[in-house]
């Protein structure tokens, strides 16, 4: 099944670093989503996006919607240890009547204390 | 709310057993969602539904079965389990998935099967 390009795969930091990671697509997507996996633990949803330009927040993380609706980015500015896990993009293409999420490949960050 | 809950956390089998995964959610979900998760390969989808009895097909559904009996579980059997089918096994849900279509996920199975 399509798949989102997500870059980079993994990524090796100092703490206190910043990290920038995207996802793009050949097509147009309506809603994308960050989310966020511990090592052992299900995704949770860090930042969802609406609106193609849309910056969100969500404390030392920011996301944005690529204004060609193509493509996403997440920032985490002064990383910690506790930011270690896999971060993936996830895309929404409406109309549908199923919900259903095309996801990246997922981003591995470790971080070195 | 206890959000998304999946039983058992852990599980191991022999070839050619058979069990059930139960996925439940307490948040009134409209859609619930089975997905597999190997290395290298993200998160695929085996089965979905959109509503209480009705199930259909995903990404990688053979093999696998579903039921969704009530509104707030969904569940997957292994009617026949082989070692390829050995993955972390994640349930999610959605409210409607036609405006808000953000997914809640549980905590995971783990399967191993010899």
């Amino acid at each position: 099944g399509q798949q989102l390009n997500q870059s980079p795969q993994s990524m090796f930091i100092q703490e206190g670093e910043d990290v920038s990671m995207n996802c793009t697509s050949s097509s147009i997507f309506n809603t994308w989503l960050w989310y966020k996996q511990d090592p052992g633990e299900g995704p949770v949803l860090l930042i969802a996006l609406y609106k193609a330009g849309e910056l969100t927040s969500n404390g030392r993380l920011t996301a944005q919607f690529g204004i060609t609706r193509k493509d996403s980015f997440l920032n985490i500015s002064a990383s910690i240890p506790s930011d270690v896990g896999i971060y993936f993009c996830a895309g929404f293409r409406k109309p549908s009547n199923t919900g259903k999420l095309i996801f990246g490949q997922g981003t591995t960050l470790q971080v070195k204390p | 709310n206890a959000g998304v809950t999946q039983t058992p956390k852990f599980r191991v089998l022999k070839t050619g057993q058979s069990m059930t995964l139960l996925c439940a959610q307490d948040m009134n979900h409209e859609y619930m969602y089975w997905y597999r998760q190997d290395p290298g390969m993200g998160l695929r989808l085996i089965h979905y539904s959109v509503g209480e009895g009705t199930t259909a097909k995903g990404e990688v559904p053979d093999g696998y079965n579903v039921s969704r009996l009530k509104k707030q579980n969904f569940l997957l059997g292994l009617e026949s389990a082989a070692p390829s089918q050995t993955s972390v096994y994640f349930c999610a849900s959605s409210y409607q998935g036609l405006v808000n279509n953000e997914q809640f996920f549980g905590p995971g199975t783990r399967l191993t099967v010899l």
